[in-house]
């Protein structure tokens, strides 16, 4: 059975430094999503991609964080430079359109 | 602005009792309602979506738009059911979910 694919599974790094996520989603779904879950809390949207194009940002931290889809299928989502505040799972998701979401197994992210 | 309310962070209920999980929701337009469960160690994943009205591991949930609620119910709690549950509204203009805040269910043998 196809499932999303996400790289790391789990990430330490100190503040100031830069880091990557990797997401690999089901075969023909067009669109993409990066969600943040702090612990404690339900998944938040960062960004949502349709193809290629970013759909929404609204509440990604365009100051540090940035998410690509070159080619419209795996994508990248990177934090520079990483902050305290930035400990936190990172969920991708994709869907072919429909609201129901796959999800993929996420990244931990500690930042010391 | 949309806002979706799960007002328990734990629920603990015994095998074979009924289980409600409460959802309330914040939704100027049309709303949309899922339920996703996340099982110890495995993916976030869709447990059932309103608009189908069906009953998934003997999950329902009804829309009440009056209340504007989604609780999710089942009869008789089982052992496996123990999870994590969200609550989450499909935004139908941006075509993507508002998750609540999650409830852990424990159900106890």
């Amino acid at each position: 059975e196809a499932e999303v694919a996400q790289s790391p599974r789990y990430k330490i790094t100190e503040k100031s430094q830069a880091v990557a996520f990797w997401c690999d989603p089901i075969s023909g779904h067009a669109t993409l999503y990066w969600y943040r879950q702090i612990l404690g809390q339900g998944p938040e949207l960062l960004v949502q991609f349709q193809d290629e194009s970013v759909v929404d940002d609204s509440q990604l931290p365009k100051d540090r964080f940035s998410a690509e889809r070159l080619k419209g299928v795996d994508s990248t989502l990177k934090i520079q430079p990483a902050e305290l505040g930035d400990s936190a799972m990172y969920l991708c998701a994709s869907s072919i359109g429909t609201p129901e979401q796959f999800f993929g197994p996420g990244t931990r992210l500690t930042v010391l | 602005a949309q806002r979706v309310t799960q007002p328990e962070k734990l629920l603990s209920v015994f095998k074979g009792a009924p289980v409600e999980l409460k959802c309330n929701y914040s939704y100027s337009g049309s709303p949309e309602l899922f339920w996703y469960v996340q099982y110890s160690r495995q993916r976030l994943q869709l447990l059932l979506r309103h608009i189908s009205r069906e009953s998934i591991k003997g999950f329902t949930a009804d829309l009440n738009k009056g209340e504007t609620s989604f609780h999710l119910k089942k009869p008789f709690a089982q052992e496996e059911d123990s999870a994590m549950y969200y609550c989450a509204l499909h935004r139908t203009g941006a075509n993507n979910l508002f998750f609540g805040t999650g409830t852990r269910l424990t159900v106890i043998p």
